[in-house]
């Protein structure tokens, strides 16, 4: 089993459409969940994160991690042409390698339709 | 303040030979880390360093090694290539504490022919 495990997709929704975006992990060593988006031939940019469980909210941007179930969601409200990305999930703490680091999983690519 | 900046963008190397690849990290980041990301997959961690130390490494050869310099700018190395070190190579800078959030350059694609 993979540290994190992520849907691939593609996944592709009309714009204005809520989108959720999920994954699992199996590490309880995960303390931070962060969320990066990707545009194609660019490197990951922060786009939000959580400590532990519970939500947070950025804008049309919602983070949830529930740490009891090991699943982390990503809820985007009123999708646009511009969320069009792949997203991945990366929790953040020590999977062994002896540092903290993030560890993703493999990336949903969204496509918003106009 | 200024970005993570990589170079080069693009990068081809026939199988065999040796391959360096820079990294300046954001303004006040003390911590750099690299990764690896094959097409259509997640970034991989590759190592870290604090300080210019090596500060933990993943599930990669030796063959695989850096550095990191007093103004926490960074150089991995990659010896004896083979073609599925074709990839985009990241690099990440960040503060230890409190939660490491990593900014990102813009990578470079390295292609092994």
């Amino acid at each position: 089993q993979k540290e994190v495990e992520q849907d691939p997709g593609p996944l592709s929704v009309p714009e204005g459409a809520i989108v959720s975006l999920n994954c699992t992990y199996s590490n309880s060593a995960f303390q931070y969940f962060m969320w990066y988006r990707q545009y194609s031939r660019k490197g990951p940019e922060l786009l939000m994160y959580t400590y532990s469980s519970g939500n947070k909210e950025d804008g049309r941007f919602t983070a949830q991690v529930d740490k009891s179930s090991k699943y982390i969601s990503l809820f985007i409200r009123d999708s646009q042409p511009s969320d069009s990305a792949t997203y991945l999930c990366a929790p953040w703490g020590d999977s062994g390698a002896g540092s903290y680091q993030l560890t993703f999983g493999k990336g949903t690519k969204l496509s918003v339709i106009p | 303040e200024t970005g993570v900046t990589q170079s080069p963008t693009h990068l081809i190397k026939t199988r065999g030979q040796q391959v360096t690849l820079r990294c300046s990290s954001q303004s006040g980041h003390n911590t750099v880390s690299w990764y690896q990301q094959a097409l259509g997959q997640g970034p991989q961690f590759i190592f870290q360093y604090y300080r210019e130390e090596e500060n933990g490494r993943g599930n990669f050869p030796p063959r695989f090694s850096g550095l990191q310099f007093p103004n926490y700018s960074s150089e991995l190395n990659v010896n004896a290539l083979e073609l599925d070190d074709s990839a985009l190579y990241l690099c990440a800078s960040s503060l230890v504490a409190p939660a490491g959030e990593a900014f990102f350059g813009q990578g470079t694609r390295l292609t092994v022919v």
